[in-house]
C-alpha cells in the first residue's frame, strides 16, 4: 500500500486565477504521475516523473506544468484557470514490488473553473 | 502502441448474482494488466494485477481474472455481487518495464436489490 495526498479535494475558482494541486507521497517512490479524468471518461496521462529533477509530457497535452524538487512532492499547475481546465485530477505514485510496478492513486482533486 | 477495450460502458446484476466485466487489450511486448475500482468521489483503488506469472490472478473483496492470451482478453469476474461492488471498473495495461498505464474507458457496475 501507498499513501498518497492530494489536496484540495474540491476547488471551485474563477477563470484566470493561477492555481496550484499538490500532490505527495511518504513512501519514497521515484516515479509519479498526473492523470485527466472527465466525468465518465477514461484516465489520461498530462504529466509525469521518473525522479527529483525530471518532469515529462504525458499523451494528453497539457496547458499545466508539474515541477519535482523533492521526491516526495510533484505539484501541477495551471497559470491561468479556464473553463476548459474543468475536471478531476489524479496522482499517482508506482511501487516498484516483485513482477514490476504497480500505480497507486491519490483520492484526487476536481476542479471547477467558472 | 498498447491499447484497452472494455466492451460493456454499463453493466447491471443483481444482488448475489455473478458479476461478468469484459476487457481486451493489445500490447507490442509481455503487458502487465490491472483492474482498478473507483468508487463515487474516490481515487482508484487497486483489485488486482497480473504480471506473466498464474494466469488466474486473485484480488481483494472477492474478485479474480484470467489472463487468455489467446483472446487477447482479461475480463473480471466476481462469484455473488455485493451492493458495495457498485463502482466504476477500469481495465489497464502496462508494457513490462515503461511504468506507463494506457487506461479502458470504464465500465459501471450497477448493483439492484
Amino acid at each position: 500500500e501507498a499513501d498518497i495526498y492530494q489536496t484540495p479535494r474540491y476547488l471551485v475558482i474563477g477563470t484566470g486565477k493561477k492555481i496550484t494541486l499538490e500532490c505527495s507521497q511518504t513512501m519514497g517512490h521515484d516515479k509519479m504521475y498526473w492523470y485527466q479524468q472527465d466525468p465518465g471518461m477514461e484516465l489520461h496521462l498530462i504529466h509525469y516523473s521518473y525522479g527529483v529533477n525530471s518532469t515529462e509530457k504525458g499523451d494528453l497535452s497539457s496547458e499545466s506544468t508539474v515541477s519535482r524538487i523533492r521526491t516526495e512532492h510533484f505539484p501541477l499547475t495551471l497559470e491561468s484557470a479556464r473553463p476548459s481546465h474543468t475536471s478531476q485530477y489524479l496522482c499517482a505514485s508506482t511501487h516498484k514490488g516483485q513482477g514490476g510496478d504497480t500505480q497507486y492513486f491519490g483520492p484526487g482533486t476536481r476542479l471547477t473553473v467558472l | 502502441a498498447q491499447s484497452v477495450t472494455q466492451l460493456d460502458s454499463h453493466v447491471s446484476v443483481s444482488e448475489g448474482t455473478p458479476v461478468l466485466l469484459r476487457c481486451n487489450y493489445s500490447s507490442s511486448y509481455s503487458p502487465s494488466l490491472f483492474w482498478y475500482v473507483q468508487h463515487p468521489n474516490k481515487g482508484l483503488q487497486l483489485l488486482l494485477k497480473y504480471t506473466s506469472a498464474a494466469t488466474l490472478v486473485k484480488g481483494i473483496n472477492g474478485f479474480e481474472a484470467e489472463f487468455k492470451k489467446s483472446e487477447t482478453s482479461f475480463h473480471l469476474t466476481k462469484p455473488s455481487a455485493h451492493m458495495s461492488d457498485a463502482a466504476e471498473y477500469f481495465c489497464v495495461v502496462s508494457d513490462s518495464g515503461y511504468s506507463t498505464l494506457t487506461f479502458g474507458k470504464g465500465t459501471m457496475l450497477l448493483v439492484s436489490p
